[in-house]
């Protein structure tokens, strides 16, 4: 399978304590995207990284959240001190353009994140 | 708030009528993609349309994208009761960035 893989995919915590998220995108795409997605609401933008940079971080991010992707390959997603409203899916995207547009955007099936 | 919204917030037809989903927009954009999400799985893209462009086909598929108006529509000729899913606009910002940001979703059931 070459698709987008996220680890693990569901991951029950509690209040508090420290969850991270691990992301494999599509081996040749340089640019890998975080999401969140809760219940009937559309996919929340949260960060971006082109290649091992991080570019583009949403105002939405508390300072309890952090990417890295340190080799420009798989991507972490550490939430800090969970709380109840931190419960959604989390998805991991990539694409390969090189250009300063937007493309297709390819991804992965989601981490469920349920915190009690 | 969301850049992209879409009308309706669901819809309910019969196999093989045709389906059209719209979506509005705030701020000028490069492009305008629509993404399907079926009930458990992942997203999948299913069309990107330029600024610059004003229909794109792709199958079943049909795209516009009225600049002026900051509106798209995504129309689903024939539909089957696969077609069953939420449907998703994205539009990047338009900032210089890459911030992709969606709307809510038309959520689309097909009755076979």
């Amino acid at each position: 399978d070459t698709g987008v893989s996220q680890n693990p995919r569901h991951k029950i915590t509690k209040r508090g304590q420290n969850v991270t998220f691990r992301c494999d995108p599509i081996s040749e795409h340089n640019r890998l995207y975080w999401y969140r997605q809760t219940l009937g609401q559309g996919p929340e933008f949260l960060t971006y990284f082109q290649n091992e940079a991080q570019l583009e971080k949403s105002r939405l991010l508390s300072d309890r959240f952090s990417a890295e992707r340190p080799k420009g390959s798989f991507s972490t997603l550490e939430i800090q001190r969970t709380e109840q409203g931190d419960s959604a899916m989390y998805l991991c995207a990539s694409s390969r353009r090189d250009g300063l547009l937007l493309d297709e955007q390819f991804f992965g099936p989601g981490t469920r994140l349920t915190v009690l | 708030s969301q850049q992209g919204e879409e009308d309706p917030q669901a819809l309910s037809i019969q196999e093989g009528e045709n389906a059209t989903m719209n979506c509005s927009y705030k701020t000028s954009i490069n492009n305008l993609q629509w993404y399907r999400q079926n009930s458990g799985r992942g997203l999948v893209h299913l069309i990107l349309i330029r600024s610059n462009e004003r229909e794109k086909h792709s199958g079943r598929l049909r795209v516009t994208l009225d600049t002026s108006k900051k509106s798209s529509s995504l129309l689903i000729t024939a539909s089957r009761a696969a077609d069953t899913a939420s449907y998703f606009c994205a539009t990047d910002a338009n900032t210089g960035g890459f911030k992709t940001i969606f709307g809510a979703g038309t959520r689309l059931f097909v009755k076979a």
